[in-house]
């Protein structure tokens, strides 16, 4: 199975600042169209996990684009260009390729 | 609008079953992939196991051989069979939905796009 490795665990950002988070996989994420199956999600308090980035780099459906993603293979990152109060909550990673998927143990984010 | 409702979640006796329900919403079970994946404090979200369109399954190591997945297409519902619960099992059981996306005309499916609220399960004598 692959492993999927998050970091930082937690980070506390003051609002208008960027933030970053990094996603390692222990195995090439790389499908054979050369995407990379690597999703982001977030999850506020009280609800349920809401997909942020597809396909490493695609925001999903309503997502603003102050989130972007990048990354390909097994490195990743989820960057916000300026934090609101509304981004807080747990970022998680999670891959797409094999058919048991895995998740990033998440990243806390809290604004200062 | 796409939505998932899960329900049957409770407290069950170590050794005990318990059936979960989610019924959907907005598209059909029977042309997507529908999930199960749990969460805990501890374990973070862990996925437990999926039903393929054409009615293949599959499981995480942690239920292979105590919990069993299946749908009804009539009432467009997926449910999660779980026998011989343990201790462990205790979490948030969320179904979520496969996404599909095209690429090149070829249809792909990368992650998942849809949640449901969730429904918490405790296997506690």
């Amino acid at each position: 199975d692959i492993v999927m490795t998050q970091s930082p665990r937690s980070l506390s950002v003051t609002p208008g600042e960027p933030a970053s988070i990094t996603c390692r996989s222990s195995q090439s994420l790389v499908h054979s169209f050369e995407y990379s199956f690597l999703n982001w999600y977030v999850q506020k308090p009280g609800q349920s996990p809401q997909l942020l980035i597809y396909l490493g780099s695609n925001r999903a459906t309503g997502v603003p684009d102050r989130f972007s993603g990048s990354g390909s293979d097994t490195d990743f990152t989820l960057k916000i260009s300026r934090v609101q109060a509304e981004d807080v909550g747990f970022y998680y990673c999670m891959q797409g390729l094999q058919t048991r998927y895995s998740f990033g143990q998440g990243t806390k984010l809290e604004i200062k | 609008e796409v939505q998932l409702v899960e329900s049957g979640g409770g407290l069950v006796q170590p050794g005990g079953s318990l059936r979960l329900s989610c019924a959907a919403s907005g598209f059909n079970v029977s042309d997507n992939y529908i999930n199960w994946v749990r969460q805990t404090p501890g374990r973070g979200l862990e996925w437990v196991s999926v039903i393929y369109s054409g009615g293949d399954t599959y499981f995480s190591d942690s239920v292979k051989g105590r919990f069993t997945i299946s749908r009804d297409n009539s009432k467009n519902t997926v449910f999660l069979h779980m026998r011989s619960l343990r201790p462990e099992d205790t979490a948030i059981y969320y179904c979520a939905r496969r996404m599909k996306t095209t690429i090149s005309g070829v249809i792909i499916i990368p992650g998942i796009d849809a949640w449901g609220q969730g429904t918490p399960v405790t296997v506690s004598s």
